[in-house]
């Protein structure tokens, strides 16, 4: 089955800083990524997703690369700031069902003011 | 509709007692999804339904565990017989018709078995 590695683990930050997470994937057959954050007691949410037929996506001061080649991806954070402190989680989906995920271990992301 | 509802946000139970939780999926999506998360992991798929029927099992789901949707709106799952390593997170998600789109996430259902 799909094994989805996330590093680091923990990534702290100072305030305005750019944070990188990265993540591999084990099955080439996977063709949708998101990226959750998830604040203390809450569920998941969707920050933001690529498709396998995109190498790039940005929304705002967040964005995706994705390479198929590698099959690996990446979130970026720009301008950081501490309301950005949470757990990102990535994912992977080979289902035609994108709810069926693939999770990595997480990223606790701490930034300092 | 504000978006998924899960029901009770915790739980806390006696070994061997049995359990259950509800999950209400946004308003007119037909996938509805069954996720466990432990402490410092990502959320592990259990299982998935398209309106009533269950299409997915994953491994994860023993036989103590059953998860209904019978009328293709609100999710039971049920735990019977717990123990203690059934302590977890249980998210429920859900994405609209067609299932090639995001899937939205509930709050959880926290359960400590003491």
């Amino acid at each position: 089955g799909e094994n989805v590695e996330q590093h680091p683990s923990t990534l702290s930050v100072q305030e305005g800083d750019s944070a990188v997470i990265k993540c591999t994937y084990s099955d080439s057959a996977s063709n949708y990524f998101p990226w959750y954050k998830q604040e203390l007691g809450k569920g998941p949410q969707l920050i933001i997703d690529i498709r396998s037929n995109v190498g790039e996506k940005k929304d705002q001061r967040i964005a995706v690369t994705l390479n198929k080649t590698a099959k690996h991806f990446s979130l970026h954070i720009t301008e950081t700031q501490p309301e950005d402190s949470a757990v990102y989680f990535c994912a992977a989906s080979i289902s035609d069902s994108w709810g069926k995920l693939q999770f990595g271990a997480g990223t606790q992301v701490v930034v300092t003011p | 509709d504000t978006g998924v509802s899960q029901d009770p946000r915790h739980k806390i139970t006696k070994r061997g007692q049995n359990v259950t939780f509800r999950c209400d999926p946004i308003s007119e999506h037909n996938r509805l999804y069954w996720y466990r998360q432990t402490l410092g992991q990502g959320p592990e798929f259990l299982t998935y339904f398209q309106n009533e029927a269950q299409l997915e099992k994953s491994r994860l789901l023993s036989d103590r565990f059953s998860a209904e949707r019978p009328k293709g709106s609100f999710s039971t799952l049920e735990i019977q017989r717990t123990e203690q390593g059934d302590s977890a997170m249980y998210l429920c998600a859900s994405s609209p018709t067609g299932g090639n789109t995001e899937a939205f996430f509930g709050q959880g259902t926290r359960l400590t078995v003491v």
